[in-house]
């Protein structure tokens, strides 16, 4: 079936670096895309979404990065700060086939000072 | 401020029993989902509702119930047939329905409701 998944399990990068959380999905009919952060014991918590009209969309510190040629989105961190670690999900939906996000099963980001 | 709020935040389940697990927004969303996260895994939809009385089955809705008697309130009751309820549940809302695919928007989420069994 249809999946989302991510390249990495866990990123560890050192405060004030650069982070780059990549994910991968295989419906070539997905056509909105969100990437989610995720607190010990809390719910997601959105970041940035996209639209597939889309490559590319800047948040505060935040970039997401669309390919949809290779079906490929990376969520770039500047300048990665200890409160940025956390699980990172990646989500998409193919709005045409209804309701369900889909999501990835989230890359673990350990900033280190 | 406006937010979803899940409770308890943590509840324990006897053998054959059910228990139910409170959603409530003050967001004014029309769409409300409920998944289940279990550890190292994504998030699985359980059920959604559109609208108020209305409610569809998700992937993963067996051994689970649902009501969508108030706009701001989405309860989940987890019955004694779901076999393996041990997970962290997550509800969530969002402002239109999932269908109205010209109004794309993010769902947003509540804290969770970590059931355990006793």
């Amino acid at each position: 079936g249809e999946n989302v998944g991510l390249h990495l399990p866990t990123l560890s990068v050192q405060e004030g670096d650069n982070s780059i959380i990549n994910c991968a999905y295989s419906n070539s009919a997905s056509d909105y895309f969100i990437w989610y952060k995720q607190e010990s014991g809390k719910g997601p918590q959105f970041i940035i979404d996209i639209r597939s009209n889309m490559d590319k969309r800047q948040g505060q510190r935040v970039t997401v990065l669309l390919n949809k040629t290779v079906k490929h989105l990376s969520l770039q961190i500047a300048a990665t700060q200890p409160g940025d670690s956390a699980v990172y999900f990646c989500a998409e939906r193919d709005s045409n086939s209804g309701y369900a996000l889909n999501f990835g099963k989230g890359t673990s980001l350990l900033v280190t000072p | 401020d406006g937010g979803i709020t899940q409770s308890p935040k943590y509840l324990f389940r006897k053998e054959g029993q059910n228990v139910t697990l409170s959603c409530e927004q003050n967001l004014n969303h029309d769409a409300m989902y409920w998944y289940r996260q279990d550890p190292g895994q994504g998030l699985r939809l359980i059920y959604y509702s559109q609208i108020v009385n209305d409610f569809q089955k998700g992937d993963i809705a067996e051994g689970y119930s649902v009501s969508r008697e108030k706009k701001e309130s989405f309860p989940l009751t987890v019955t004694s047939a779901q076999k393996n309820p041990t997970a962290f549940y997550l509800c969530a809302s969002s402002p239109h329905p999932p269908l109205d695919r010209a109004r794309n928007q993010p769902q947003h989420f509540g804290d969770g409701t970590r059931l355990s069994i006793l």
